[in-house]
């Protein structure tokens, strides 16, 4: 069964360093998502992606947040300097058409990142 | 701004039991959807059931159902004869309607529930 795929598992940073946290969809999916959560606290949308745009961020998604999807298949995740906050579950998420919404997003494992 | 809580971070059922898991969200919205998303250990968030707003019956999917009180914001999971694999994180969520748009999930904290052989 087709799977959204996620790497690294787990990556440790220093702060200041850039972080790409990288995605493989659906083959088949428009949709893509980030969202993440830090230890105890609720799955925060970041980010939602169309068409080769962003179609919506959160406040949480600011300058130093941005995602691409250089090559039809990967969808990334970049954070250009870390900060001890950004510690965090960061989960990718795909959905599989247009029309009207089910609702069924489809998850990745999901990276954990650590900012020392 | 539309938000989901789930009081209980922690349940515990024996296996074959029936559990109930609790969410209570607010909105201003007349349509929107409700969903259970289940993560269990190092895998992936995967759909488990959800609720159309408009929809007066309560979903049901085999062992799975809800409690919807729409008057009332709760939508509560019922899981019957709990099995092992049932153990997981438990997520409510949240997300109005839409056509053709990436509308996002409004999350809960989770709750953990442990299936005791």
């Amino acid at each position: 069964e087709p799977e959204v795929t996620q790497t690294p598992s787990h990556q440790v940073t220093q702060m200041g360093q850039e972080v790409i946290l990288r995605c493989v969809p659906i083959s088949n999916h428009l949709y893509f998502y980030w969202y993440r959560q830090i230890l105890g606290q609720k799955v925060e949308f970041l980010v939602s992606f169309y068409n080769n745009e962003i179609s919506e961020k959160s406040e949480i998604f600011d300058d130093q947040f941005s995602v691409e999807r250089p090559d039809g298949s990967n969808f990334t995740l970049k954070i250009r300097s870390t900060k001890l906050e950004d510690s965090a579950m960061y989960f990718c998420a795909s959905k599989e058409r247009e029309g009207l919404y089910t609702g069924e997003l489809f998850f990745g494992e999901g990276s954990r990142l650590t900012v020392l | 701004a539309q938000t989901v809580t789930q009081s209980q971070p922690e349940m515990s059922v024996q296996e074959a039991e029936t559990v109930t898991l609790s969410c209570t969200y607010d909105t201003s919205e007349s349509d929107y959807y409700l969903f259970w998303y289940k993560q269990p250990p190092s895998r992936q968030m995967i759909l488990v059931i959800r609720q159309e707003a408009y929809k007066q019956q309560n979903a049901t999917e085999n062992r799975f159902s809800v409690n919807f009180q729409k008057a009332a914001k709760s939508f509560s999971l019922k899981i019957s004869d709990s099995q092992l694999g049932d153990a997981a994180m438990y997520f409510c969520a949240y997300s109005r309607v839409g056509f053709g748009g990436s509308e996002k999930l409004v999350f809960g904290k989770g709750m953990k529930l442990t299936v005791n052989p």
